[in-house]
């Protein structure tokens, strides 16, 4: 059974550019989670998705972030005109949602120069 | 909002000694509490976890304790080993489908 995956695993982007994130979930799951993590600090939620619908969006910038999970493909992690302090690593989480445990992928390394 | 401390940030054993990492958590809705190891550059991984109902859970050399009136709860390691070194989260949540809000770490180094 595959675990979660992301991809890229490493992105650098210029100020001002677009980065786009994604997250394909353990089989079997529905429910996906984004956190990020600043250097030498602990996770921050950000987003918790199910296919089609965003459900808790409470940790996420009001400006320039965004998500989906659409029917079909990953959950993608959309930040438009990035700035330096966007540089952490995302990682995405998935989980059944019945049981509450949560599965990290290997997380994406962004990087803005 | 949910808010998790987390104690101590840094922890050095040497080998074949116990650790305890203790959070404390503020909302009493509070239900799911897992515990993670992140090793550097590595994705963090759960290796245990406990839910409201329960007061401990052992798994070989790792235990969770949760004490529900004081809210907090701790991670025991045992004979402790150097793959033991990490990066230890705690977390918490509010129902079985919803966010974690993590502690913030503690860099656990097992010494030989």
């Amino acid at each position: 059974n595959a675990g979660v995956m992301q991809n890229p695993r490493h992105l650098v982007r210029r100020r001002g550019q677009e980065a786009r994130l994604r997250c394909s979930p353990m089989k079997g799951h529905s429910h996906v989670y984004w956190y990020r993590q600043l250097p030498e600090e602990g996770l921050k939620f950000m987003v918790y998705l199910q296919k089609e619908n965003i459900i808790d969006e409470s940790g996420m910038p009001k400006e320039r972030f965004s998500a989906e999970f659409p029917k079909e493909g990953p959950s993608i992690l959309r930040i438009q005109q990035v700035v330096r302090g966007d540089s952490a690593a995302y990682f995405c989480a998935s989980s059944p949602g019945g049981r509450g445990e949560q599965y990290f992928g290997p997380g994406t390394r962004l990087t803005v120069t | 909002g949910e808010n998790v401390e987390q104690h101590p940030s840094t922890l050095s054993v040497q080998e074949g000694d116990s650790a305890v990492i203790k959070c404390t958590y503020s909302d009493s809705a509070s239900n799911y509490f897992p515990w993670y190891k992140q090793e550097l550059g590595k994705r963090p991984q759960l290796i245990i976890d406990i839910r409201s109902n329960v007061g401990e859970k052992k798994d070989q050399r790792i235990a969770v304790t949760l004490n529900k009136t004081a809210k907090h709860f701790s991670l025991h390691i045992t004979e402790t080993q150097p793959e033991d070194s990490a990066v230890y989260f705690c977390a918490a949540s509010t129902g079985t489908a919803s966010k974690l809000t993590f502690g913030t770490g503690t860099r656990l180094q097992v010494t030989l």
